[in-house]
């Protein structure tokens, strides 16, 4: 079992659409948490950070509970160009800066 | 900057065969990371490296699978003898902090 889990979609909306991915991680020891966006056959590129208290970043909106050891991304007014695989990740715990991947959701907006 | 170089892109090799992957970080990054992407397994650390130090080579899947790191400027992951498994997307990443840029990925196929 993964570490991060994600399910894994993929989500198809229309343009203007508001969505929601959800994550899961295992370790309770984790201290920082990362949302990546990978388009098809590229490499992942940090999309944001996840803060305890919730932080928005344009229409991203990324929030940690931490008691329930579940973080979410909320991608409001969708443009086409959101189409990717959003990786949830976990900073593994004693370890550097080493990070743990989910296996990625994947958007497709359509017009 | 020119970002996280890799070579080659795209490598097709017969199994049996010695693969050599390699992969120049970001100048002044202290830290390098080895992935590889399936679409089983998601993205996976192999192992990584702190100021050309391996500190953490627990993803490394079996003995046939090396990484070095001579300098700070360059890193190789051999794969000896190769094996149709191995056959994936070879990410390496360097970084400061938790901010990892990664590279555009060797593509290995191995027949």
């Amino acid at each position: 079992r993964k570490e991060v889990e994600q399910d894994p979609g993929p989500f198809n909306v229309p343009e203007g659409a508001t969505v929601a991915f959800n994550c899961t991680y295992s370790n309770s020891a984790s201290q920082s948490f990362f949302w990546y966006r990978q388009d098809c056959r590229k490499e992942p590129k940090l999309l944001m950070s996840v803060y305890s208290s919730g932080n928005e970043d344009g229409r991203f909106t990324a929030q940690l509970n931490r008691a329930s050891q579940y973080i979410s991304l909320l991608i409001r007014d969708s443009k086409l160009s959101d189409s990717a695989t959003y990786l949830c990740v976990a900073r593994k715990s004693n370890s550097g800066y080493a990070l743990n991947f989910g296996k990625g959701t994947s958007l497709l907006v359509t017009p | 900057d020119a970002g996280v170089i890799q070579s080659p892109r795209h490598e097709v090799t017969e199994m049996g065969q010695e693969v050599t992957l390699r992969c120049k970080p970001i100048s002044g990054h202290d830290y390098l990371f080895w992935y590889r992407q399936t679409m089983m397994r998601g993205l996976e650390l192999l192992i990584y490296f702190n100021n050309n130090v391996p500190i953490d080579d627990s993803g490394m899947p079996e003995d046939r699978f090396s990484a070095k790191m001579p300098n700070a400027s360059f890193s190789t992951l051999k794969i000896q003898p190769s094996e149709p498994r191995d056959s994936a997307v070879y990410f390496c990443a360097s970084s400061l902090d938790y901010e990892q840029y990664f590279g555009p990925g060797t593509r290995l196929t191995v027949t």
